[in-house]
């Protein structure tokens, strides 16, 4: 079974906040990336990566930066976080043998 | 602008029903479409796939029957029961080197004991 583990589970930081997710797969998987889902938007990409060094930007990437420092880690920052920003944050990972995308348990956001 | 669109929005069924999800996308460069589907509190994971190369693709009571000329797609869930309530999630993407993975809204289902 694939595992993607996040940290932290949950966070809660204040507007203008310096804030960093954490994202590790064991897997060997060349992709990563980084969701957000909010009710009625379903799940929204933020940011991918196709391997160490490499970052693609997603559908929802302003206010976002993202590193991918190994093939194992990457890293979701916001370094000036708003309300707006308050989210569950999934990240994932895939192979290039498999098409399947699998899921870390997910990060809860709260900007106050 | 939505380039994957689920519909209904939320559902409810009785135990024993067949319900069926909707799902279409705009992007004629997809080739892939899988569906997740994510129980309340948990994290979304694939439940069934299709290509391009195939029309219907069926596991278990779950079938996918695909209408590529009218970018179409649907999911039949045979016999539901309570435990098929959650939110199912039709994606769409390139499986070539980008493998950007596009979500649709989603659908709430509730299947009624």
């Amino acid at each position: 079974e694939a595992a993607v583990t996040q940290s932290p589970r949950n966070k809660v930081t204040v507007t203008g906040g310096n804030v960093t997710l954490s994202c590790r797969q064991t897997n060997s998987h060349n992709y990563m990336y980084w969701y957000r889902q909010d009710t009625g938007h379903g799940l929204r990409l933020i940011h991918y990566s196709y391997g160490a060094g490499n970052l693609q930007i997603g559908d929802v990437p302003d206010g976002y930066k993202a590193t991918r420092t190994t093939q194992e880690d990457f890293f979701l920052l916001l370094e000036l976080a708003s309300p707006s920003q308050t989210s569950l944050y999934f990240c994932a990972s895939s192979g290039s043998g498999t098409t399947e995308v699998f899921f870390g348990k997910g990060t809860r956001l709260t900007v106050v | 602008q939505q380039q994957v669109r689920q519909s209904p929005q939320s559902l409810t069924v009785w135990e024993g029903e067949t319900t069926i999800l909707n799902c279409s996308y705009e992007d004629s460069t997809f080739d892939y479409f899988p569906w997740y589907r994510q129980f309340p509190g948990k994290s979304p994971a694939l439940l069934i796939a299709i290509s391009l190369v195939s029309n219907k693709k069926e596991d278990g009571r779950f079938t996918i029957f695909f209408n590529k000329r009218e970018k179409k797609l649907s999911l039949h869930i045979t016999d539901s029961q309570p435990g098929d309530s959650a939110t199912y999630f039709c994606a769409a993407s390139e499986t070539g080197n980008t493998r950007k993975l596009i979500f649709g809204l989603g659908t709430t289902l509730q299947v009624q004991p």
